[in-house]
């Protein structure tokens, strides 16, 4: 069957260090992968997308990778902030009609 | 600019009842995309409209119905209310169809308890 997974359901990092969610998926063969930032009561917020040809994307203090052979895909925070801490949505985009599938998100903690 | 806008923020059903949702993109878009989420089920997709006919549509029973006006405006409605329809009721825009490498601008969203 057709899975996207994140990993964990919380993940908490100290402020400074990076912090590295993961996007697995099974079954799909996405052209593109996005990551959205959710913070409580509100929607989400686009961050990044990354095409299948390409194997890193970068953004300030973002960096995702895309591994169609793994089929995985890392998103980092490096020097990560108690800003940072949200719940992280990684979508798969597949199809001709550019479908978007959602994971169900990683809660990110920076703790001070 | 402003963003996308959703009417009403709250909504307190009960069960049979029908509701309707609203949804203002951002000025020139001409998609929108309506999503459900719940924190067993995450985000899933409804349907997508472009140029007022309906696009996509994702795996929900045709209670689930939606409609796009001239002015891109967008309005979804869910009829005879079940419990598990509660839900936050996202709704995205975008200039272009699909959403796939076109930027989608979420609203804050609609929350709907179904008591």
């Amino acid at each position: 069957s057709q899975k996207i997974e994140q990993n964990s359901e919380a993940l908490n990092i100290q402020e400074g260090k990076t912090a590295t969610l993961t996007c697995n998926y099974t079954n799909y063969s996405p052209a593109y992968l996005q990551w959205y930032r959710q913070d409580p009561g509100r929607g989400p917020v686009f961050l990044l997308l990354i095409r299948e040809n390409e194997k890193e994307k970068r953004k300030e203090r973002l960096k995702v990778t895309f591994d169609t052979t793994l089929k995985q895909s890392l998103f980092h925070i490096t020097a990560s902030q108690p800003a940072d801490s949200a719940t992280y949505l990684c979508a798969l985009v597949i199809g001709l009609d550019d479908k978007i599938i959602f994971g169900k998100g990683t809660r990110l903690h920076i703790l001070p | 600019k402003a963003g996308v806008t959703q009417t009403p923020r709250y909504l307190i059903k009960t069960r049979g009842q029908q509701v309707t949702l609203s949804c203002s993109p951002i000025s020139g878009h001409r998609s929108v995309s309506w999503y459900q989420q719940t924190p067993g089920q995450g985000l899933q997709f409804l349907f997508e409209y472009f140029s007022e006919t309906q696009r996509n549509k994702g795996n929900f029973p045709g209670r689930f119905s939606g409609r796009q006006f001239s002015n891109s405006r967008s309005e979804m409605n869910v009829s005879t209310l079940e419990l598990g329809d509660s839900a936050l009721y996202l709704c995205a825009s975008s200039w272009a169809l699909g959403g796939g490498t076109d930027t989608q601008y979420f609203g804050p969203g609609t929350r709907l308890t179904v008591l």
